[in-house]
């Protein structure tokens, strides 16, 4: 049972334009959302989160949107850059005893084109 | 600062050894957390410890899979009886204080069991 589903496998966005990543999840006592990148023989490197109070988070070329109705997140990196190009994945955590433990979706390729 | 350090990186072992997974965490961070990373999946939690303790560990597979960290600071990931299906990257993360506190992770130690 996939509770965090990323339904892009890869995606191929060209240098200056927007990339947009989503992410879905089914359980609804998920309370907080990040975002991590990867690279290739590294672990994830923390990139944005968002809390369920709110509907969007900003950190520089970085957004999350939150639509709790649907139960959907998206990342907006604009513009893209070619070191941009990694594995991204989408977790959440929920309230109390349940909030250190994230689960992650299976994660969207990026590769930004020159 | 130094940041989450695991050994060894790689780790073949045959089917059935026992194998010991190392994580030094970040200075200061009480909270450390291993998951595991399947081909083409994100990552998996496992366990995560609250100094000592292990606070939750619903994410064990089986009696096969045990960890410790008894003074608080490194941990040792420990399998038993080791099974092809182990074969995985296991990473390691640390926070500060546990809860909704960022998770940063480690390279990770990939495992191939033959």
């Amino acid at each position: 049972d996939q509770q965090v589903k990323q339904n892009s496998p890869s995606l191929s966005v060209q240098e200056g334009r927007i990339s947009i990543l989503n992410c879905d999840y089914t359980n609804s006592m998920f309370d907080y959302f990040l975002w991590y990148k990867k690279y290739p023989a590294e672990g994830p490197t923390f990139l944005i989160s968002i809390s369920s109070i709110k509907d969007k988070n900003e950190d520089g070329r970085f957004t999350v949107f939150l639509n709790k109705s649907a139960k959907h997140l998206s990342l907006h990196i604009v513009p893209s850059q070619p070191g941009d190009s990694a594995v991204y994945f989408c977790a959440a955590s929920g309230r109390a005893g349940t909030a250190s433990k994230l689960t992650f979706g299976t994660g969207t390729r990026l590769q930004v084109t020159l | 600062g130094a940041g989450v350090s695991q050994t060894p990186s790689n780790k073949v072992t045959e089917k059935g050894k026992y194998v010991e997974l190392r994580c030094d965490p970040i200075s200061g961070h009480t909270a450390l957390y291993w998951y595991r990373q399947s081909l083409g999946q994100g990552p998996e939690f496992l366990i995560y410890f609250q100094g000592t303790g292990a606070a939750d560990d619903s994410g064990l597979p089986n009696d096969r899979f045990f960890a410790v960290r008894p003074e608080g600071s490194v941990s040792t990931l420990k399998i038993q009886r080791t099974e092809r299906g182990d074969s995985a990257v296991y990473l390691c993360a640390s926070s500060l204080r546990g809860g909704k506190d960022t998770q940063y992770f480690g390279p990770g130690t990939r495992l191939t069991v033959l």
